[in-house]
């Protein structure tokens, strides 16, 4: 049972280069979400999506995009990176309502310089 | 605006002894509170949690406590053993929300011998 799977789990990006982080889960959980982990700052909500084809904005959603085509997939994407994207990235993933008992995957650390 | 609050950034706590985590939250319509812990290099693992129409849940080792009046919860973890060194980050849903949470800014926990 894998879970949730990030890939890649380093990352090092010049600033204006894009990338997509990828997410996947097995779960069949509609809820799917991405949050960056910043020092001092506990885990931000970037996207998050209630089922394909419904994506919706979360707290810090500058210069990232999402799109979710099927249930098990949510990728991010990164336009043009800059420096203070430099980051730690966790996908997540539940059903929906319920309990959130929320499953996340290992992280992706990003680097942008 | 921080929904959700941990004011300590660590705990140190002796082996066998009482860790106690606190978390203060400022949002009237939260309906259910998490707790996660995570370890380096991982993603955050569900721990516990409480629904807001009740004031105490236990699991082992883990109790949270809810204090709706004083929008306080903490988690308790006795008797706290080495392997619960991790970082542990409260967390919120608000009703009507769906599945998004909106997590603290963590706690630090060391268990020493």
């Amino acid at each position: 049972n894998a879970g949730v799977t990030q890939t890649p789990k380093f990352q090092v990006l010049k600033t204006g280069q894009s990338m997509t982080l990828q997410c996947a889960q097995d779960m069949n959980h509609e809820y799917m979400s991405w949050y960056r982990q910043d020092p001092g700052m506990g885990l931000r909500l970037i996207h998050y999506s209630v089922g394909a084809g419904i994506t919706d904005q979360g707290e810090v959603p500058n210069g990232y995009n999402v799109s979710r085509s099927t249930t098990e997939d949510f990728p991010l994407r990164l336009l043009s990176a800059a420096p203070s994207q430099t980051s730690v990235y966790f996908c997540a993933s539940s059903y929906f309502g319920g309990t959130n008992e929320a499953f996340f995957g290992q992280g992706t650390r990003l680097t942008v310089v | 605006d921080q929904q959700v609050k941990q004011n300590s950034p660590s705990l140190s706590v002796q082996e066998g002894r009482i860790s106690i985590l606190n978390c203060d939250y400022t949002n009237s319509m939260f309906d259910y509170f998490l707790w996660y812990k995570k370890y380096p290099a991982e993603g955050p693992t569900f721990l516990i949690s409480i629904s807001s129409i009740k004031d105490k849940n236990e699991d082992g080792r883990f109790t949270v406590f809810l204090n709706k009046s004083a929008k306080h919860l903490s988690l308790h973890i006795v008797p706290s053993q080495p392997g619960d060194s991790a970082v542990y980050f409260c967390a919120a849903r608000g009703s009507g929300t769906a599945s998004k949470l909106t997590f603290g800014t963590g706690t630090r926990l060391q268990v020493t011998l």
